[in-house]
């Protein structure tokens, strides 16, 4: 199984200032087929369910704001919020789905500091 | 507007047996692979299963192999997950999620609101 682990576990940011979150997979998941990172990001809310942020590593969902970017390759990624907003605050979680099982990180905790 | 929505939750005694299922609507169901993914209280994600387009193909996760079923009625446009031989650490919310490309190697682009299982005597 590819095991996922990011850092930090939480994160206390000021409103306006950069926030990143990092997720390194125990195996490359650079598909060869396409030359794109089997990785996603999400976000979820407070008692919502998790909403996609990203996928292909880098490549941003429909509706997310540009502030958030997503970066990385092979083995190691970033999930970065350039200015912080109050709505951003929220677990954030990496996932492969290079194949099965489809593991995620144990997620990120970001907070207003 | 692309829809998924969960049920059959509910609290159960251990050693009991629960389907849940998962309502589609607003595009092709039978057309996209779909996952069920459960998150314990106060925990993470955890992947469990997924089924192809066709209902031809499934895989799940180590945990549940053996005592859980995802299977799928595109007729419907319902996916189910038969759960057999509850536990304890089965006590979860439990979401059903579209792929994103159709293909189950892909990001989880629409979401359930979940429904919650509790596993109890």
């Amino acid at each position: 199984d590819i095991v996922m682990t990011q850092s930090p576990d939480s994160l206390a940011v000021s409103l306006g200032e950069r926030a990143t979150i990092n997720c390194k997979s125990s195996q490359s998941v650079l598909s060869s087929s396409n030359n794109k990172n089997k990785l996603a990001w999400y976000q979820q809310k407070p008692g919502q369910p998790p909403e996609l942020l990203f996928y292909w590593a880098s490549t941003r969902e429909s509706g997310v704001p540009d502030r958030f970017s997503g970066s990385g390759s092979g083995t190691d990624f970033t999930l970065t919020i350039s200015s912080l907003q109050a709505e951003d605050v929220a677990v954030y979680y990496c996932q492969q789905y290079y194949n099965s099982p489809f593991t995620f990180g144990q997620g990120t905790k970001l907070e207003i500091k | 507007q692309v829809q998924l929505v969960e049920s059959g939750g509910g609290v159960v005694q251990p050693g009991r047996s629960l389907r849940l299922s998962c309502a589609a609507s607003g595009f092709t169901f039978s057309t996209y692979a779909i996952h069920w993914v459960r998150q314990a209280p106060g925990k993470g994600l955890e992947w469990m299963a997924v089924i192809s387009y066709d209902g031809f193909n499934k895989y799940y996760a180590d945990s549940v192999k053996g005592r859980f079923t995802i299977s799928r009625d595109n007729s419907k446009n319902t996916l189910y997950l038969q759960m057999n031989s509850l536990g304890a650490e089965d006590t979860a919310v439990y979401y059903c999620a579209k792929a994103r490309g159709g293909n189950y190697w892909d990001a989880f682009d629409v979401w359930g609101q979940g429904t919650m299982l509790t596993v109890s005597s």
